[in-house]
């Protein structure tokens, strides 16, 4: 099946500094989604990205999808208590597109 | 309320009975889903899908049964729980473009 790697598992911040996760994929992916999953709560759909190079914004995230798409990075900067929690990319199944594979998933910390 | 459902959100039940979560949407999206979240694991897709009266396998289905009858229900059953099926369980639904899953709120379930 569909393989995709996120890293880093965990990370740990303090307030105001920046944040990056990666999502690598073997294959070349059709898009790719980003969810994030509050303590306690559930995934919620942060972005798709489409097309090769795309970067798009909101407020201080930055998602990135990769020239080849095969990976994707999401940068928040200066990174906030509000920031806390774990982040999913999730793509396509190759084989049966509306299948989305979730990444391990990279938990954020953010201390004061 | 419009809106993807879970119940019951919390749930003990003892090794060898038969348990069922329910998942119900508003939006009569077509795909839906349910994966389990363990720790280390991310969310691993249990079954899927297509639209009513149409299932398939996902990445761990064995002990799980799943039923589509009707397009905004997704019940699934756990045969004869096990203690390794302890687990926290989603339910998740796909807009028309596959743009977007929307989660429930999750259902955590014991097996003692």
């Amino acid at each position: 099946g569909q393989q995709v790697m996120q890293i880093p598992q965990y990370q740990h911040v303090q307030e105001g500094e920046d944040f990056t996760t990666y999502c690598n994929s073997s294959t070349t992916l059709s898009n790719i989604q980003w969810y994030k999953q509050r303590p306690g709560g559930h995934p919620v759909f942060l972005i798709q990205l489409v097309k090769s190079g795309e970067v798009k914004k909101q407020k201080r995230l930055t998602f990135q999808f990769g020239e080849a798409k095969k990976n994707s990075s999401l940068h928040i900067t200066a990174t906030q208590t509000t920031d806390v929690g774990t982040y999913f990319c999730a793509v396509p199944n190759t084989g049966t597109a509306s299948k989305l594979t979730f990444g391990t998933g990279t938990r954020l910390q953010v201390t004061l | 309320d419009a809106g993807i459902t879970q119940s019951p959100r919390y749930k003990i039940t003892e090794t060898g009975r038969q348990v069922t979560l329910m998942c119900h949407q508003t939006w009569s999206h077509s795909y839906m889903f349910w994966y389990r979240q363990d720790l280390g694991h991310g969310l691993r897709l249990i079954y899927y899908s297509a639209a009513a009266d149409i299932t398939d396998k996902g990445e761990v289905p064995d002990g799980y049964v799943v039923s589509r009858s009707k397009t905004e229900n997704f019940p699934l059953t756990l045969e004869s729980a096990t203690r390794s099926q302890t687990s926290v369980y989603f339910c998740a639904s796909l807009t028309p473009l596959n743009t977007e899953a929307f989660f429930g709120q999750g259902t955590r379930l014991t097996v003692v």
